[in-house]
């Protein structure tokens, strides 16, 4: 199973919005609603930010939203602060060979 | 409050055997499936294994498969990890995570233990 295709790094200012995408194919993203994102910060353990779609958990900031169109997922951190500023991974739930999961190849997120 | 904790990290020889485990409170461990996932150093998250609540479902992703076996104990409410015919390329980060029944994203993570494989 080959990870999911993110870009190496996105960049932009405080206030500003960004939006991270995640390729995969029809047998993950694209083949069932099951995408989420995870934040890291160096050094610790990630954190869910966005499940099935574009589902925030309690306590995730509104500015965070996720989307799907096909087999590509997208997260969109808008009014980007300094906080945000962290690797971002996105996963789908995928049954090619046995039911698993398959991360992102994980995106860097700075703040100018 | 939920936490994970990860312990049996470090330092083992090609062809070597380490026992991992997360040791779970905060919530009713026996209710959840439990997963484990891997990030080697400056590396992308790889899900390594996972196992149903009752033990009924395992699955394991194909780089690990045949060398590695996961297991829980709900009495004690702690996941394992055994792992045997190690290679270089399964030095990471290995982390615990949660995930309910019946969705499909996981939901606490604990912190990670390294596991390096080298002679």
């Amino acid at each position: 199973q080959s990870a999911l295709t993110q870009p190496a790094s996105v960049s932009g200012s405080p206030g500003q919005s960004i939006t991270i995408s995640c390729t995969g194919t029809s047998s993950d993203v694209g083949g069932y609603n099951y995408v989420s994102w995870y934040q890291q910060h160096p050094g610790k353990a990630p954190k869910l930010m966005i499940y099935d779609v574009s589902n925030r958990p309690s306590g995730v900031s509104n500015r965070f939203s996720g989307s799907k169109s096909g087999n590509t997922a997208s997260l969109t951190i808008s009014g980007l602060q300094a906080e945000d500023e962290a690797d971002y991974y996105c996963s789908s739930y995928t049954s090619s060979s046995t039911p698993s999961y398959v991360f992102g190849t994980g995106t860097k997120v700075t703040v100018l | 409050e939920v936490q994970l904790v990860e312990s049996g990290g470090g330092l083992v020889k090609p062809g070597g055997s380490l026992r991992l485990s997360c040791a779970a409170s905060g919530f009713t461990f026996s209710s959840y499936s439990m997963n484990w996932v891997r990030q080697a150093p400056g590396k992308g998250l790889e899900w390594v294994s996972s196992i149903s609540s009752s033990s009924s479902y395992i699955y394991y992703a194909d780089s690990v498969k045949g060398r590695f076996t996961i297991s829980r104990d709900n009495a004690k409410n702690s996941l394992y990890l055994q792992m045997n015919s190690l290679r270089a390329e399964d030095t990471a980060v290995y982390y615990c995570a949660r995930r309910q029944q019946l969705v499909y994203y996981f939901d606490y993570w604990g912190q990670g233990t390294l596991v390096t494989v080298s002679s």
